[in-house]
């Protein structure tokens, strides 16, 4: 079947810190890759996205890169700020189906 | 326009209450979604349609009913809900055939008492 892995939150940095959120994922088919965020009382946000493998998302500052050989599309920043804080979301998309399929989220506190 | 609107964004209803809730976007999109979202977790899809017509039901119970009039709008009717029906509900839309992702409105927040 197909599934998203994100690690476990909640995740807590300090202003300025060095991002990582890591995503795995299964699929039968040929995945669109996408991160969503969702900041606290609002809806999600498409944050950036990637259709093939070593395509590179980035948006805002973070970076994600399809890795087949991986599996993975990690999220980066390289530095963060207070703004940041919120939940995001890895989904993949498989090509021909109407249907998103989400990892669990993982909440991110950033602290001045 | 590039975004989903959604109204209300608050609604407090009764089990016996008959209410809907609108989605509304501008950008083409053929493809329009409901989801439910409970507190820490991520949107549960509900129901899709694609060129106005019903093409998923993920098994939703028949008190809650989508309807899309034309391309830029969608409804989802609530009646006889439950407590634990108590949720965020975002519409989202997006071009058919594409792999563009999803555009999401803010939601409503729904309350049943």
């Amino acid at each position: 079947g197909n599934s998203v892995t994100q690690m476990e939150g909640p995740v807590t940095l300090s202003e300025e810190a060095f991002l990582t959120i890591n995503c795995t994922y299964t699929a039968t088919g040929y995945p669109s890759l996408f991160w969503y965020v969702q900041y606290p009382g609002e809806g999600l946000q498409l944050l950036l996205k990637a259709t093939k493998a070593d395509d590179k998302g980035s948006n805002k500052g973070f970076e994600a890169t399809y890795r087949k050989e991986t599996t993975s599309f990690h999220l980066e920043k390289g530095s963060v700020q207070v703004s940041d804080s919120a939940v995001y979301f890895c989904a993949l998309l498989i090509q021909g189906a109407q249907k998103l399929v989400f990892g669990q989220g993982t909440r991110l506190t950033i602290n001045p | 326009d590039t975004e989903v609107t959604q109204t209300p964004k608050h609604l407090v209803m009764g089990m016996t209450n008959k209410k809907s809730l609108k989605c509304e976007q501008h950008m083409g999109h053929r493809a329009m979604y409901w989801y439910k979202q409970k507190a820490k977790k991520p949107p549960e899809l509900m129901f899709v349609y694609s060129y106005e017509k019903l093409s998923i039901n993920e098994s939703v119970p028949s008190r809650f009913s989508p309807e899309c009039p034309n391309s830029s709008l969608l409804n989802l009717h609530l009646h006889a809900l439950q407590p634990e029906d108590s949720a965020l509900y975002l519409c989202a839309s997006s071009p058919l055939g594409l792999s563009t992702g999803e555009f999401f409105g803010p939601g409503t927040r729904l309350t049943v008492l």
